[in-house]
């Protein structure tokens, strides 16, 4: 089965400086991999995706995802946070169907 | 609007009612996906809509819980005989749906069910 993990619980930064939420994942084949983002009280907002080709994906609000097949990994980053970017961030891989497999979820602090 | 709609946004009931959430999907969309989001954990899978048919039942949890959709439009996820570790946050998420097509799924606000 395709899964993903993400290490992290909460991840505390200080506004202005990078963000990175990092993401590793399991799959049988190329992965179909998603970051998706979710405000208090609200569904989950789509970021950015990496289906094939350049490694660096760039997507909303000024994040962008590095995909690194020989790490399995495909961490989250933007280079200056924001107070706003406080939320919980969920990674996801696509299974067959289309349906997603989520991660545990990060939940991103960014301190004024 | 134009996006996922779910209704109600807040359920509170009594264990042993049934629930009956609702979603309606962006219009043309022809795949709708419900999740379940249990406090301080990610979403689980539960079923998957192609058109009216649901060819991926297999994140139901149980017999108690069932869901339908009417043509291409809105679904209804009913949960009969509720129990307490039903709480949680329903999430309706719809896509443009050609499998293997890779589009972003679009997600509801979600409906948060209390089971008191």
């Amino acid at each position: 089965a395709q899964s993903v993990a993400q290490p992290e619980d909460q991840v505390n930064v200080a506004e202005g400086n990078p963000l990175t939420v990092k993401c590793t994942y399991s799959v049988s084949g190329n992965p179909y991999l998603f970051w998706y983002v979710q405000y208090p009280n609200r569904g989950l907002q789509f970021l950015l995706k990496y289906i094939t080709g350049d490694n660096l994906v760039k997507g909303s609000y000024g994040f962008e995802a590095e995909f690194n097949k020989s790490q399995t990994s495909f961490h989250l980053k933007k280079p200056s946070a924001l107070v706003s970017d406080s939320a919980l961030y969920f990674c996801a891989v696509q299974e067959g169907n289309n349906r997603l497999a989520f991660g545990k979820g990060n939940q991103v602090v960014v301190i004024p | 609007g134009a996006g996922v709609s779910q209704s109600p946004s807040n359920k509170v009931t009594e264990k042993g009612k049934d629930v009956e959430l609702r979603c309606d999907p962006i219009s043309g969309h022809t795949a709708l996906y419900w999740y379940r989001q249990r406090l301080g954990q990610g979403l689980e899978f539960l079923i998957y809509f192609q058109g009216n048919s649901a060819p991926d039942k297999s994140g139901l949890p149980s017999d108690r819980f069932s869901a339908e959709r009417t043509g291409e439009s809105v679904s209804t996820l009913t949960i009969q005989r509720t129990q307490q570790e039903d709480s949680a946050v329903y999430l309706c998420a719809s896509s443009p749906g050609v499998v293997g097509s890779n589009q972003p799924q679009h997600f509801g606000d979600g409906t948060r069910l209390s089971i008191l």
